[in-house]
């Protein structure tokens, strides 16, 4: 089946200076990558998604890039704020899966001052 | 707010009891998911229900329980708890079963002690 590995499993970034987060699946298939967000004692919430037929999608600070030949998608963020100090969680999903997300471990952001 | 409630927010109970939690989904959501988090670790699936049908199994005990019901709310049933059972609940919801994104409710906080 379907397995996601997320890297790193923690991230140290400088406020102002850009972080990435990347994941690899295993199952050609799938085709559904959603990002979620989770701030401590709160709710994971998806901050962005991308889908197999789109290779980049942004929205304002966040990005994703897919690349399906090498089966990595990775999450970007530039100009880093305090805010974003969280949990980052990737997922995949698609028919191999039956289309259930298959989570990423997580990598915990931590913004220095 | 996702649109997704869960009660209870917090939970303590002994060991060797019984709780239940419950969900009620986005309006319209037919997919139901079940997800355990202990203590900074990641999310772990349970089990998803799809218009009132069990479809997929994750990593659930033989001591939890779930199931859907015609106005499409859930409960997670926990048996005979252990120390081991303490962590946050989540319920999620989607329209579908594929392809689509996951919101999430905000947890139960369960504490065996």
């Amino acid at each position: 089946g379907e397995n996601v590995e997320q890297h790193p499993s923690t991230l140290s970034v400088q406020e102002g200076d850009s972080a990435v987060i990347k994941c690899t699946y295993s199952d050609s298939a799938s085709n559904y990558f959603p990002w979620y967000k989770q701030e401590l004692g709160k709710r994971p919430q998806l901050i962005i998604d991308i889908r197999s037929n789109v290779g980049e999608k942004k929205d304002q600070r966040i990005a994703v890039t897919l690349n399906k030949t090498a089966k990595h998608f990775s999450l970007h963020i530039t100009e880093t704020q305090p805010e974003d100090s969280a949990v980052y969680f990737c997922a995949a999903s698609g028919v191999g899966s039956n289309y259930q997300l298959i989570w990423g471990a997580g990598t915990k952001l931590i913004i220095k001052p | 707010d996702s649109g997704v409630t869960q009660t209870p927010k917090h939970l303590i109970t002994a060991t060797g009891q019984r709780v239940t939690l419950r969900c009620s989904p986005r309006s319209g959501d037919l997919s139901v998911y079940w997800y355990q988090q202990s203590l900074d670790q990641g999310l772990q699936f349970l089990i998803q229900y799809y218009n009132g049908e069990e479809r997929a199994k994750g990593n659930i005990l033989e001591r939890f329980s779930a199931q859907q019901f015609p106005d499409l709310h859930s409960e997670l049933n926990l048996s005979s708890l252990e120390l081991g059972d303490s962590a946050l609940y989540f319920c999620a919801s989607s329209p579908r079963t594929d392809r689509t994104e996951a919101f999430f409710g905000q947890g139960t906080r369960l504490t065996v002690v």
